[in-house]
């Protein structure tokens, strides 16, 4: 099935540096979220996003919609151990059910 | 429980078995989904209930595949003839309505053989 791209798709960084990732597809999305997943665990939201160019901060995490519908970065400010983890990219065509489209995922590991 | 509950966590069938796994939602939750992760993807949405009524099962990649939800609230996801490519980890996730966020639960992690 479709699946959005998002890369990269590792990132090895060290503690307290900055990380960024981004996520595109050919269609338009209305929706973009982006979602954090430990292992054996199910996925986690962390940002929605509604509005095309809309920035939207929670904590140390930044996320932005593109202006184009068809793609959207996260950021995420000085790294801790706890960020360790997948994050995922999503995003849903229309208003209502959560019927999401991911990315494969970027894979974040921090050395301390 | 607080959170979405999948049982089993872990499943190992063989090639050919009939499988169920089960998903009890959030108490309230109306809105329940199936999703399927395979190794080094994201999920792949499989089926949406709305109440006791599947209201898009157009993820169901073949006619093997079924789920109900009879009563809405506990979802069964059934696998007939399984085949080694159905081995993925299994989520579900609910929502309080179909327009809010989800909540996913840990997963089945499927092993056929």
């Amino acid at each position: 099935g479709q699946q959005l791209n998002q890369s990269p798709q590792s990132m090895f960084i060290q503690e307290g540096e900055d990380v960024s990732m981004n996520c595109t597809s050919s269609s338009i999305f209305n929706t973009w979220l982006w979602y954090k997943q430990d292992p054996g665990e199910g996925p986690v939201l962390l940002i929605a996003l509604y509005k095309a160019g809309e920035l939207t901060s929670n904590g140390r995490l930044t996320a932005q919609f593109g202006i184009t519908r068809k793609d959207s970065f996260l950021n995420i400010s000085a790294s801790i151990p706890s960020d360790v983890g997948i994050y995922f990219c999503a995003g849903q065509k229309f208003q209502g059910a959560q019927k999401l489209v991911f990315g494969q995922g970027t894979r974040l590991t921090i050395n301390p | 429980g607080a959170g979405v509950s999948q049982t089993p966590s872990n499943k190992v069938t063989e090639k050919g078995k009939y499988v169920e796994l089960r998903c009890d939602p959030i108490s309230g939750h109306t809105a329940l989904y199936w999703y399927r992760q395979s190794l080094g993807q994201g999920p792949e949405f499989l089926i949406y209930f709305q109440g006791t009524g599947a209201a898009d099962d157009s993820g169901l990649p073949n006619d093997r595949f079924f789920a109900v939800r009879p009563e809405g609230s506990v979802s069964t996801l059934k696998i007939q003839r399984t085949e080694r490519g159905d081995s993925a980890v299994y989520l579900c996730a609910s929502s309080p309505t179909a327009n809010e966020k989800l909540f996913f639960g840990s997963g089945t992690q499927l092993s056929v053989l």
